[in-house]
């Protein structure tokens, strides 16, 4: 089946600066990638998402960026918030008839005031 | 908006008892999921169902089962709960023709001792 690596497990950045997260997938005919923010205590919700017919996507200050031939996919956040502060997962899709996602382990993201 | 809601936010069982965890969504969704998250681990999948009465294994079903009589409700079952299921689980359901976005439940806390 389809393996998610995400890196880092851990990110601590200043207030303004810009965060970056990648993962690396195993199935080169997955072809759907979205990311997922979980704020402590809370569910997880999709925070932007890409597909592999597409290089990159941006919605406002969070963005993601796909490189098919690697088999990588990040998320940049710019001008990071204290409110950014979450545990972010990345997710791929492997080319089945279901709707099951493969997700990485995880990053935590500080934001240092 | 999507309501995916759990039974129980936080559990207390002894092992070898039976548990079972509910979810029940109200969106009409066909596709329902079971994941537990541990530290470092992310989100495993355990079994999802993409219709009444049907259910497939994930990538961690043993030790489980679930069911789904109701298309809005998809149980998860611990027939005998051992320490090593100490977890958090999750319930998340999509909509076939919405693409692959997964709407989560709060989560249920659940301790074996």
């Amino acid at each position: 089946g389809e393996n998610v690596e995400q890196h880092p497990s851990t990110l601590s950045v200043q207030e303004g600066d810009s965060a970056v997260i990648k993962c690396t997938y195993s199935d080169s005919a997955s072809n759907y990638f979205p990311w997922y923010k979980q704020e402590l205590g809370k569910r997880p919700q999709l925070i932007i998402d890409i597909r592999s017919n597409v290089g990159e996507k941006k919605d406002q200050r969070i963005a993601v960026t796909l490189n098919k031939t690697a088999k990588h996919f990040s998320l940049h956040i710019t001008e990071t918030q204290p409110e950014d502060s979450a545990v972010y997962f990345c997710a791929a899709k492997p080319p089945s008839n279901d709707y099951k996602l493969s997700f990485g382990a995880g990053t935590t993201v500080t934001v240092r005031a | 908006d999507v309501k995916v809601t759990q039974s129980s936010r936080y559990l207390v069982k002894r092992t070898g008892e039976k548990v079972f965890l509910e979810c029940v969504q109200d969106m009409d969704h066909e596709n329902m999921f079971w994941y537990r998250q541990d530290p470092g681990l992310g989100l495993r999948l355990i079994y999802f169902s993409y219709d009444v009465k049907m259910k497939e294994k994930g990538d961690i079903p043993e030790g489980y089962s679930v069911s789904r009589e109701k298309k809005e409700r998809f149980s998860l079952i611990l027939e005998s709960a051992s320490t090593n299921q100490t977890s958090m689980y999750l319930c998340a359901s999509s909509l076939w023709d919405r693409g692959y976005e997964q709407y989560f439940g709060p989560g249920t806390r659940l301790t074996v001792t």
